[in-house]
Formats: C-alpha cells, structure tokens, sequence
C-alpha cells in the first residue's frame, strides 16, 4: 500500500523554530513536496525535494533522505500567520500522481 | 496572471440534484488535477488529466462522478446524481509539469448536499 505520515498537531511560540516530520511508503518515489493551508483557504505550494538534502526558502527549509523513506519541513522564526495545515505530498512514479499526507496543524502562540 | 479559477465557490443542492463544477487551469499548465477535501479523508486526488487526456481517474468514488477536459482550460467535474456524502471541499489544481509536484490550486468549491 502507500502512506504517509506526519503528525496531527504541532505547537510552538513564536519566534521558535518547528520541525515537522514526514514518512513515506510508497510503490514508487520521485520527490517530496510540501504544502500550506489555512482554515477555509486553497493548499499554497512550498517546497519540493527530489534529492536527498535541504532545500532553503527564505524561513522555510526542506529536507529528503531518500534512503529513510523520511523528509521534514523546518520553519524558523515563527509567526502568528505560520498558523495553519501543512501536507507533505510524494510524486508516486506509478501513475504520475501525488499523493497527500492528512495534514500537521500548526498552532503558533504568542 | 490569473491563478486558477473555479466555479461556483459555494453551491448548495438537494439530494438527487446534478452539480456541475468547473475549473479554469492556468495559461500554459498541461497538468490538471481535481481533489476532493473532507475533515475525515483529508485531501483525495479525483482524477488527473495531462494535455486534456484523462491519466488516473482511480480515484472517481464511482459511477455517479465523472469529469472531463474538453480544452486546455476548461473542465468540469460533473456529481449526478448528488448525495448528502458528497458534501465537501472540491478543489481544482494545475500544473506546469506532468505528474505536478508543485501544483497551484484553485480557491476551491463547498458542495452542501442536502
């Protein structure tokens, strides 16, 4: 079968840098993306990894070990706005569609 | 640039009821994408169209949805005949790339089936 799983909930201050994980098993592999959303918005794109290592984007980071089946988004410098849904997706090479993680709410506090 | 365009963003329909949902892509993506989102199955890829050619639809629940791409920026995704399950977030995404691993998605459509 194929899955991905991530975390249901993350807190953290702002300020505060927050990791959130993902793993995948799937019957093929051609990168990890990651998504936003907040509540009663559209999925945003954020990053892609194909190959394994970290991928910077201004706060946000992405990183991929291929060989763990495993990847994470890492966002420093919280903000207020970071509060929202984020999905990591992988690109299954079987039928050239991605796959969505259930989402990891982020809660940011003051 | 126009993002991608969806429409209705709210429609609310009885029981039995045909909907009819459209998706403008964006000027140039040849990947089209329709999900569907609910609190309890997250976001569910529908169906996958690249060059207006259906590629996956093994994700259609079943008969009572289908969709088509007539053009490169225009489909539809078509519930007939609606039921109260249907009720959910439905949105439309394109894609520059085939397989679309960055993917723009449209503001989306809530169905209320009742």
């Amino acid at each position: 079968g194929q899955s991905l799983e991530q975390p249901s909930e993350v807190t953290a201050v702002e300020g505060a840098i927050v990791q959130i994980n993902c793993t995948y098993q799937t019957s093929g592999f051609y990168g990890l993306s990651w998504y936003q959303q907040h509540d009663g918005g559209a999925p945003t794109f954020l990053s892609y990894n194909a190959l394994d290592g970290l991928e910077e984007t201004g706060r946000f980071s992405s990183f991929l070990s291929r060989s763990d089946s495993y990847g994470y988004l890492l966002l420093q410098e919280l903000q207020m706005k970071d509060s929202a849904s984020y999905f990591c997706a992988v690109r299954d090479t079987g039928g050239f569609k991605t796959i969505f993680g259930a989402g990891t709410r982020l809660f940011v506090k003051a | 640039d126009a993002g991608v365009i969806q429409s209705p963003r709210h429609e609310v329909t009885e029981m039995g009821q045909e909907v009819t949902l459209r998706c403008k892509p964006i000027s140039g993506h040849n990947s089209l994408f329709w999900y569907r989102q609910t609190m309890m199955r997250g976001l569910e890829l529908l169906i996958y169209f690249n060059n207006n050619v259906p590629i996956d639809d093994s994700g259609m629940p079943e008969d009572r949805f289908s969709a088509k791409m007539p053009n490169a920026s225009f489909s539809t995704l078509k519930i007939q005949p609606s039921e109260p399950r249907d009720s959910a977030v439905y949105f439309c995404a394109s894609s520059p790339l085939a397989g679309g691993y960055e993917q723009y998605f449209g503001p989306g459509t809530r169905l209320t089936v009742t």
